[in-house]
């Protein structure tokens, strides 16, 4: 399977805190995005990174990829309550339609 | 940034009887739309690719009878869960993605299927 594997698996942190969640792949990738899901919602786009990238920043996200190890980080700055969410890395394999394949996520949990 | 909506958002129904979920691009014509399914408190699993005019295509072990794909125009793609049983109660999402190349995946914002 092409499944990306996060880890942690869940992430309990306190406001203004940093969090860092990682994602590793298994074949190359054309491109590695991001996504972050409010509980039963849809999912949001947040950074996707070229793999000629190795880190990308938008607003308190960082995103680094080390296409060496076949992984990447999100690295979220000065965590607020309202990022509670699961996040989830999605590996862009270069299929002819542009699927994705999503790793298992990582669910965060900012505590006021 | 796009919007995607789905329609319905939250549907219960009957086991046996079939379920269409739609998917509808709104500021741009999306000829790709992708199909996931995510269980509970794991990851989401593209089901099929949709193309608009033509057949949708298929992830390995994803039932095609089953599962009826139609992206008959270049802003609205269906789903079509028939003989739904209690297993196929899942969260349904669906993405779509600009034309001319962009990676970039739009999703909806579910659809939540419980079959009894």
């Amino acid at each position: 399977s092409q499944q990306g594997e996060e880890d942690p698996q869940a992430l309990s942190i306190q406001e203004g805190e940093n969090a860092t969640m990682n994602c590793s792949y298994k074949t190359s990738i054309n491109n590695l995005q991001w996504y972050r899901q409010n509980s039963g919602r849809g999912l949001v786009h947040l950074i996707l990174i070229r793999s000629n990238e190795r880190e990308k920043h938008s607003g308190r996200l960082r995103v680094t990829l080390d296409t060496s190890k076949k992984s990447s980080s999100l690295l979220i700055t000065a965590s607020r309550a309202a990022d509670t969410a699961s996040y989830f890395c999605a590996g862009n394999y270069g299929g002819s339609q542009g699927n994705l394949i999503f790793g298992k996520g990582t669910k965060l949990s900012v505590k006021p | 940034g796009a919007v995607v909506s789905q329609h319905p958002s939250r549907v219960i129904c009957k086991s046996g009887t079939s379920v269409k979920i739609e998917c509808r691009s709104l500021d741009f014509q999306a000829t790709t739309m992708f199909w996931y399914r995510q269980f509970p408190k794991q990851s989401l699993m593209l089901m099929a690719t949709s193309n608009e005019g033509s057949k949708a295509t298929y992830e390995q072990g994803v039932e095609k009878d089953k599962f009826l794909i139609n992206h008959a125009s270049l802003t609205l793609s269906t789903l079509t869960v028939t003989s739904a049983h209690p297993e196929d109660s899942s969260f349904y999402i669906c993405s779509a993605r600009r034309p001319g190349g962009s990676d970039t995946q739009y999703f909806g914002p579910g659809t939540r299927l419980t079959v009894l």
